[in-house]
């Protein structure tokens, strides 16, 4: 079964760091691209970043570039989000995305995680 | 403010067809894709491309493209099509390698 399972959610203050996982299984994980999606309390979707399968091509929403940073590790099928300097309106759920296409890259996300909390509040 | 403009909410009754659209530059160059998605869920991919459903997806979702404008075509809605629905593309900027929706959501009479 294709599975993805963020971790790394939880609660931190205003200025701070967090570094969030995406374990994936069940498919050829060094073949696709992956994204990052968020969505605000009660507010639709909208995407973080994007990672290629080969880590040639990376890009990052104007609301997170140079605050995050999106890796991955293909020896542990695992995709990462380094976030710093977060601020209050980055609170959301954090869903990873696998990209439907194999050795390439789309905006078509065909498996999705079931999301990580992030809360920054002081 | 997103690249691609739908309308907040729509409402179909109970076996009819109703259509979600979604607006923007970017759909000129770029096929939509479509998610469901329900309360307390991650999102659902239902429609991809020209018109794609994948594997589980009921045949009454149904996709389209023309111009500036995608559409996402219940046919016979069911109670359980009752969802938020997300449209997305390319970005059509440098700025934004995807963009999404703002998103639609369906009540079913």
């Amino acid at each position: 079964e294709v599975q993805l399972e963020e971790s790394g959610g939880d609660v931190v203050q205003p200025g701070g760091s967090l570094r969030l996982s995406c374990a994936a299984s069940g498919f050829s994980f060094d073949n696709h691209a992956m994204h990052w999606v968020r969505q605000a309390p009660g507010k639709g979707l909208e995407w973080v970043s994007l990672i290629s399968w080969d880590d040639g091509s990376i890009y990052y929403a104007v609301s997170v570039k140079g605050r995050f940073t999106v890796s991955r590790d293909n020896s542990k099928n695992s995709l990462y989000l380094q976030m710093d300097s977060l601020r209050v309106d980055d609170t959301a759920i954090y869903y990873c995305a696998k990209d439907i296409g194999s050795s390439s890259v789309s905006h078509y996300m065909d498996v999705w995680g079931k999301g990580t909390m992030v809360t920054v509040s002081s | 403010s997103s690249e691609l403009t739908q309308d907040p909410a729509v409402s179909v009754a109970l076996g009819q067809t109703v259509r979600i659209t979604c607006q923007g530059d970017s759909l000129r160059s770029s096929y939509a894709s479509w998610y469901q998605q329900k309360p307390g869920q991650a999102p659902v991919l239902v429609n991809h491309g020209k018109n794609n459903r994948p594997s589980g997806i009921p045949d009454r979702f149904s996709g389209s493209s023309s111009g500036n404008t995608a559409s996402l075509t219940i046919t016979g809605a069911q109670a359980e099509d009752e969802a938020d629905y997300y449209c997305n593309s390319r970005g059509s900027s440098s700025h934004h390698a995807v963009v999404f929706g703002g998103g639609t959501k369906l009540t079913v009479l």
